[in-house]
Formats: structure tokens, sequence, C-alpha cells
């Protein structure tokens, strides 16, 4: 079975501009989740859906992130405007029950220049 | 207060040396589970292991092992006869019935294992 895929791998964007991030959960996983790593620090939660329908959304950090799940299947993350803070590392995981683990993509690494 | 702490932000050792991880939880619920992932080089967040609250028994894979003492609320991970190939972040992860079983990650620990 195919893994989370995540696209694009690398991203360097200028302050200001906007960045569309993608996430493509297992077949079949209703839950999928958004994850940030700032450089050293933890893998901070960011939200999480169940299938179309966002079930948390309490670690989005402003209105400056807005995430989407469209008939349950693929995820976007898009920023706009980007700020340097925003810069790290996004991961995307889905899980079919959320007590038996996760499966994570490779990320997406972020620069904002 | 973090919830994972993961004391030891980089380890370097030489290999075939024996390391261990430190991880150290704190939570309220009975209920939770713990987890250990890789992240190699090449990026992905690779799952290890996942115990829960109620199996204290340890485990061991290959060269690796875990050893749960909720006496002591920590989840250490050890690699015997470390390889070149370890070399990675590892992350240490909470979930717990009170935060809708979100894991909650710590800071990681950077392994350099040299040859």
């Amino acid at each position: 079975e195919a893994g989370v895929t995540q696209f694009p791998s690398h991203s360097v964007i200028e302050k200001g501009q906007t960045v569309t991030l993608r996430c493509d959960p297992i077949s079949g996983h209703d839950n999928l989740y958004w994850y940030r790593r700032v450089m050293g620090k933890e893998i901070k939660f960011l939200l999480h859906f169940v299938k179309e329908s966002k079930q948390d959304e309490s670690g989005m950090p402003n209105n400056r992130f807005l995430a989407e799940r469209t008939g349950g299947t693929y995820s976007t993350l898009k920023v706009q405007p980007a700020e340097l803070e925003d810069s790290g590392v996004y991961f995307c995981a889905s899980s079919q029950d959320s007590l038996y683990g996760y499966t994570f993509g490779s990320g997406t690494r972020l620069t904002v220049v | 207060a973090q919830k994972v702490t993961q004391a030891q932000t980089e380890i370097s050792v030489v290999e075939k040396e024996d390391v261990t991880l430190d991880c150290v939880y704190e939570t309220r619920d009975t209920t939770y589970y713990l987890f250990w992932y890789k992240q190699p080089p090449s990026g992905e967040l690779v799952f290890l292991i996942r115990r829960n609250s109620f199996d204290e028994q340890n485990e061991i894979s290959g060269r690796y092992s875990w050893n749960f003492q909720k006496s002591t609320s920590s989840f250490n991970f050890t690699i015997t006869a470390s390889q070149v190939v370890d070399s990675a972040v590892y992350f240490c992860a909470l979930s717990e019935a009170g935060g809708s079983y979100i894991p909650t990650f710590g800071r990681g620990t950077s392994l350099i294992v040299h040859p």
C-alpha cells in the first residue's frame, strides 16, 4: 500500500508570498493530521481532520494558515502571507484508528526568506 | 511544562557502542500510549514502537529495546551495538485519552554514530 505522500518536499519562498502544501493520506484513512517542526523544537500538532471535517484545529498558529480536505481525501495547507517564523518542516500523518498508530509522510521543508 | 521531555538534544557515539535515549512523560490519564519514531536524514518519520499504559513489559526488537517504567514515567530506548545507519533524530511521543489520542511529541534527540 502506498504511504502518506507530501509535496513539495522542499519549498523556498519570500516573505509575503503564498505557499500551498499538499498531503495525500493512505487510502481509506479517515484521520488526517498536520504537524510542524520548527528547527530544534518539538513536532507540534496543527490540526486533525476526520474525513472532510476539522475535528481539532487548536494547534493552528494564526489565521494565515488555512487547511482544507475536500471530499475527505487529500488535504492542503495554505500559508498566506508567509512570514519568516513559518519556516520549518510540515508533516502530515494519517490513521484509520487513532489508537493504533499513525503513518507519517516525509514532510515538506518550508523556508521563508 | 512539556508533556514529553527528551532531555538529550544530541548524542554522539562510536559505532558498536550501546546508547540509551531518554524519554520522560507527564500525564494524568490512566490510559495512554507511548511511541518512538525515527527521522533519518531522508526526512520521513518512521514508526518504531507503540506501547500502551497497561503493558509495562520491556520489548526487544533486534538491536532495539525499550524500557517502560510507569513508576518513573519513563520510556527509554536503547540501541545495542550502534551502527552508522542508526544516525537519525529520534522522537518520543505520548497520546492520551484527554488529548483525543493525538500524539504530543518531544523535541527529539539527534543521534550521531561515527564509524
